[in-house]
C-alpha cells in the first residue's frame, strides 16, 4: 500500500536552516507529483510546493518563495524541502502528499506529518 | 490568488444531512476536492473531481459543484464524521493548488 513517512522537523532558530524528507513506497514513485503541505497550530492547510515526477516542474508559494526548496530523488524514492531563513511564522506541521502523474490537482494520500517549530 | 471561503463550522443531529459549502469566483468551472481530517490526523481525500469517491469512501459522501459554490453533503451522519474539512481547488493565475479556510463539522 502507498506509504508517505516524513521525518526531519525539529526546534530551529529563527534565521536557521531545516531539511525535510519524506520517504515513499507501495507506489511507482518516479511517475507522480508529489508537494508539501503544511498546517499551523490550530489553523487550516496551506499549499508550500509542488514538483513533477521528473523534476522538472516544480512551484512554491508566495508566502516561502526564495527561501524554500524542494526536490527529490527518484533512486532513494524520497521527497525533500530544503527551509532557509526560517521565521516564526514557518512554525507548523508539514505534511508531503501524493499529487496525480500530471498534475498536482488533488491529494490522494498523506503522510503523518513532521512538526517544525521556528522559536528562539 | 484565487479564495475559496468555507463556513466555520456547521453542526448538525446524528441521522441528519450536513452540507457544508466551499465558495469560490466561477468555482463550478473546475474540479473541486474535498479532505476530512479529524484531530491529530493527517487530512483524508474524500471527494475528488467535485463528486468522485475514493475507495473506501462511504457512499453517504458525496460533492457537487456549480457556479460560485462547490458543496459536501454527508447524510445519515454519524459521530465518526465529526471533523474538520477543507476544499481545494485550482489557482490557474498562479498554477498551484489552493485550500478553502475549513469547516468544523460537529456532530451535535
Amino acid at each position: 500500500q502507498v506509504q508517505l513517512l516524513e521525518s526531519g522537523g525539529g526546534l530551529v532558530k529563527p534565521g536557521g536552516s531545516l531539511r525535510l524528507s519524506c520517504a515513499a513506497s507501495g507506489f511507482t514513485f518516479r511517475d507522480y507529483y508529489l508537494t508539501w503541505v503544511r498546517q499551523a497550530p490550530g489553523k487550516g492547510l496551506e499549499w508550500v510546493s509542488y514538483i513533477s515526477g521528473g523534476s522538472t516542474y516544480t512551484n512554491y508559494a508566495d508566502s516561502v518563495m526564495g527561501r524554500f526548496t524542494i526536490s527529490r530523488d527518484n533512486a532513494k524514492k524520497s521527497l525533500y524541502l530544503q527551509m532557509n531563513s526560517l521565521r516564526a511564522e514557518d512554525t507548523a506541521v508539514y505534511y508531503c502528499a501524493r499529487g496525480q502523474m500530471t498534475t498536482a490537482t488533488l491529494f490522494d494520500y498523506w503522510g503523518q506529518g513532521t512538526l517544525l517549530t521556528v522559536s528562539s | 490568488s484565487y479564495v475559496l471561503t468555507q463556513p466555520p463550522s456547521v453542526s448538525v443531529a446524528p441521522g441528519k444531512t450536513a452540507r457544508i459549502t466551499c465558495g469560490g469566483n466561477h468555482i463550478g468551472s473546475q474540479s473541486v476536492q474535498w479532505y476530512q481530517q479529524k484531530p491529530g490526523q493527517a487530512p483524508v481525500l474524500v471527494i475528488y473531481y467535485n463528486s468522485d469517491r475514493p475507495s473506501g469512501i462511504p457512499e453517504r459522501f458525496s460533492g457537487s459543484n456549480s457556479g460560485n459554490t462547490a458543496t459536501l453533503t454527508i447524510s445519515r451522519l454519524e459521530a465518526g464524521d465529526e471533523a474538520d474539512y477543507y476544499c481545494q481547488a485550482w489557482d490557474s493565475s498562479g498554477d498551484h493548488p489552493v485550500f478553502g479556510g475549513g469547516t468544523k463539522l460537529t456532530v451535535l
